[in-house]
């Protein structure tokens, strides 16, 4: 079956410091490829997507690049804020099981001024 | 504006009590999706609806009940069979249950069993 492995938490960083969350997948078919965050004690939001290898997702400052060789979609910003605290998942869609997500078991990212 | 709401935000319910969590979306997606998070966690599906009248099992089915009258709304009951009812329970939608679609949740639910 389908699974995600992400990197196990929690990180803590200063601020301005730079941000590298991994994350690798297994698949069957080609999936698409997300990042969601989780602020607390509230549900998730997309951060970014990508859709097909090789493409990068980027939105507020954060990126991740689709890598089908190797099944990897790490998750990158050169310049963290406090504001960036919170829970972020790596998820995969696959279309060939009726759209249905897998997600990662989440990394809790703290930042400190 | 649309979104997805869920309700109530906190629920205490004695154990051996069956609870109803509502969802309601006004996005007009045809996808809904009843996810459970546990402390130190990622989501576990309970189940999921691609169709209005129609719904499927997730990973984690047993103990839960769902039903899919209105595309709008995609309710959960946590029956009295479910072993460890109390945990942080999330619902989403998408537009369509086939694609690599973006999934919208709602606040969650926090549930608690006395």
């Amino acid at each position: 079956g389908n699974s995600v492995t992400q990197m196990e938490g929690p990180v803590t960083l200063s601020e301005e410091a730079f941000l590298t969350i991994n994350c690798t997948y297994t698949a069957t078919g080609y999936p698409s490829l997300f990042w969601y965050v989780q602020y607390p004690g509230e549900g998730l939001q997309l951060l970014l997507k990508a859709t097909k290898a090789d493409d990068k997702g980027s939105n507020k400052g954060f990126e991740a690049t689709y890598r089908k060789e190797t099944t990897s979609f790490h998750l990158e910003k050169g310049s963290v804020q406090v504001s960036d605290s919170a829970v972020y998942f790596c998820a995969l869609s696959d279309p060939t099981n009726a759209g249905k997500s897998t997600f990662g078991d989440g990394t809790t990212l703290t930042v400190k001024p | 504006d649309g979104g997805i709401t869920q309700s109530p935000k906190y629920l205490f319910r004695k154990e051996g009590q069956n609870v109803t969590l509502s969802c309601e979306q006004n996005l007009n997606h045809d996808a809904m999706y009843w996810y459970r998070q546990d402390p130190g966690q990622g989501l576990r599906l309970i189940y999921y609806s691609q169709i209005v009248n129609d719904f499927q099992k997730g990973d984690i089915a047993e103990g839960y009940s769902v039903s899919r009258e209105k595309k709008e709304s995609f309710p959960l009951t946590v029956t009295s069979a479910q072993k460890n009812p109390t945990a942080f329970y999330l619902c989403a939608s998408s537009i369509s249950g086939g694609g690599p679609d973006t999934q919208y949740f709602g606040p969650g639910t926090r549930l608690t069993v006395l």
